[in-house]
C-alpha cells in the first residue's frame, strides 16, 4: 500500500519569507500523481499544485513550487513571499494512475503559521 | 472549474438517529466518488469508494452497515450514518473527479460537521 509521510507537524514563516514543507512517499508504482492541498480553518480542501510522476520538470504555480525527486520519493512544497493568507494546514497527497478513478492518500499534514 | 456540492454543512443529531449527507457533482459526471472522515487536527482518512450503480467499497475497519453509501446517479452520492453515536461525531468530506480522469485532482465538497449528542 502507498503511504505518504509529512515529518513536520508544524512550521512557521515570517511574512514575505520562503518556507519549504517536506513530503516523502512510498510506492511500488512507476506512474502516479502527487498533489499539495491547503486546508484553511474553513476546512475547505483547496488544490495548491500537482505533479505528474512521469514529468521531470518541477511544477510551479505562482508563489508555489515543488521539488520532485522521484528516485528519492520526495515531493517538497516551497512557498515564496509568504502571505498571511497562506496560513493553513497543508496536506501532501498521492494518487495512483489508473484508467478508472483512484482515491487520494494523504499525509498527516503540516500546520503552517505565517508571522506578520 | 469542477464543483462538488455537499449538504448539509453542519448537522446536530441525537444518539440513535440517522443522518444523510449528500454529495453532488454540479458540472461533471462522476462514476466514482470518495468519502473521507477527518477527526480534529488529523488527516483525511478514506472511508469508502462510491461507485455509480454498484455497491460501495469500504476501507478496512469501516462498518458498512453503519455508514450506508448510495450512488444512484452519475452526479449524486449519499452517505447515511445509521444509529449515530457520539463517537461518530466528526467531519465528513466527499470528493470526486471527472469520469476516467485519474490524472485530475479530486474536487472536494465543503464537508459536513456531524455532532451526535
Amino acid at each position: 500500500a502507498q503511504t505518504v509521510t509529512q515529518s513536520q507537524p508544524e512550521m512557521s514563516v515570517q511574512e514575505a519569507e520562503t518556507v519549504t514543507l517536506s513530503c516523502t512517499y512510498d510506492t511500488s508504482e512507476s506512474d502516479y500523481y502527487l498533489f499539495w492541498y491547503k486546508q484553511p480553518p474553513s476546512r475547505q480542501m483547496i488544490l495548491v499544485i500537482r505533479q505528474e510522476a512521469y514529468k521531470q520538470q518541477n511544477a510551479t504555480e505562482n508563489r508555489f513550487s515543488v521539488n520532485f525527486q522521484k528516485a528519492a520519493k520526495s515531493f517538497s512544497l516551497k512557498i515564496s513571499d509568504s502571505q498571511l493568507g497562506d496560513a493553513a494546514m497543508y496536506f501532501c497527497a498521492y494518487r495512483r494512475a489508473y484508467s478508472g478513478n483512484t482515491p487520494l492518500v494523504f499525509g498527516k499534514g503540516t500546520r503552517l503559521s505565517v508571522i506578520a | 472549474g469542477a464543483v462538488v456540492s455537499q449538504h448539509p454543512s453542519r448537522v446536530i443529531c441525537k444518539s440513535g438517529t440517522s443522518v444523510k449527507i449528500e454529495c453532488r457533482s454540479l458540472d461533471f459526471q462522476a462514476t466514482t466518488m470518495f468519502w473521507y472522515r477527518q477527526f480534529p487536527k488529523q488527516s483525511l482518512m478514506l472511508m469508502a469508494t462510491s461507485n455509480e450503480g454498484s455497491k460501495a467499497t469500504y476501507e478496512q475497519g469501516v462498518e458498512k452497515d453503519k455508514f450506508l453509501i448510495n450512488h444512484a446517479s452519475l452526479t449524486l452520492s449519499t452517505l447515511t450514518v445509521t444509529s449515530a453515536h457520539p463517537e461518530d461525531s466528526s467531519f465528513y468530506i466527499c470528493s470526486a473527479s471527472k469520469q476516467g480522469a485519474s490524472d485530475s485532482p479530486l474536487h472536494f465538497g465543503n464537508g459536513t460537521r456531524l455532532t451526535v449528542t
